[in-house]
């Protein structure tokens, strides 16, 4: 099973600033990574697939990177409505996995 | 327009079972492999089960082998999860996803709003 961990945790940033979220697996994933943002009560909604393609009706500011074991996402200007968990997941190899989440919070 | 609605959950003692459905509209559904997800409270996504397009090939997580059987209904635009020998530990919310492309091999770009299941005597 491949192992994804993103780190860090939490992180605690103001509206306007730059978000840098890492996700690393445990054995090359190529490309095959995907970002996914949750908001409390909702379900997840993909962002980025295929390590650096933004989905449908994604906002410009999201942007992916890495390729390998190590990926990035990154939000070049923090929105409020930005502030959630970020979950990446691997589509390598079965059983899909998904990291354990970084909650971006208002700092 | 893509439109996923999970139902079916509840509260159901250990060792009892449950079948969850979800039903789709908005796409061939015979064309789009399914999955569900799930999430303990306060806790992150994983994986469960997924199936192909046409049904014939499925994928389970350990966690839930031998317990958990995934199927769709064609005719119905409807993918069901049947659960038996629940434990505590299955205690989540249930999400149904579909592929985001016609492939053996995708992320999830729609889900369902997702449906509880507490595991408890």
């Amino acid at each position: 099973e491949i192992v994804l961990t993103q780190s860090p945790a939490t992180l605690s940033l103001s509206p306007g600033e730059r978000a840098t979220l890492s996700c690393r697996a445990s054995q090359s994933v190529n490309s095959f990574l995907a970002w996914y943002q949750q908001k409390p009560g909702q379900a997840p909604r993909l962002l980025i697939y295929d390590a650096s393609d933004r989905a449908t009706g994604i906002p410009a500011r999201f942007s992916g990177s890495g390729s390998g074991t190590d990926f990035t996402l990154s939000i070049s200007s923090l929105e409020p409505e930005d502030f959630a968990v970020y979950y990446c997941q691997q589509r390598s190899n079965w059983p899909r996995t998904f990291g354990q989440g970084t909650k971006l919070e208002i700092k | 327009e893509v439109q996923l609605l999970d139902s079916g959950g509840g509260l159901v003692q250990p060792g009892g079972s449950l079948r969850l459905s979800c039903a789709a509209s908005g796409f061939t559904f015979s064309s789009y492999a399914m999955s569900w997800v799930r999430q303990a409270p306060g806790k992150g996504l994983e994986w469960v089960s997924s199936i192909s397009g046409g049904g014939s090939t499925t994928y389970y997580a350990d966690s839930v082998k031998g317990r958990f059987t995934i199927s769709k209904d064609k005719s119905k635009n409807t993918l069901y999860l049947h659960m038996n020998s629940l434990r505590a530990e299955d205690t989540a919310v249930y999400y149904c996803a579909k592929a985001d492309r016609i492939s053996s091999s995708y992320y999830f770009d729609f889900w369902g709003q997702g449906t509880l299941v507490t595991v408890s005597s």
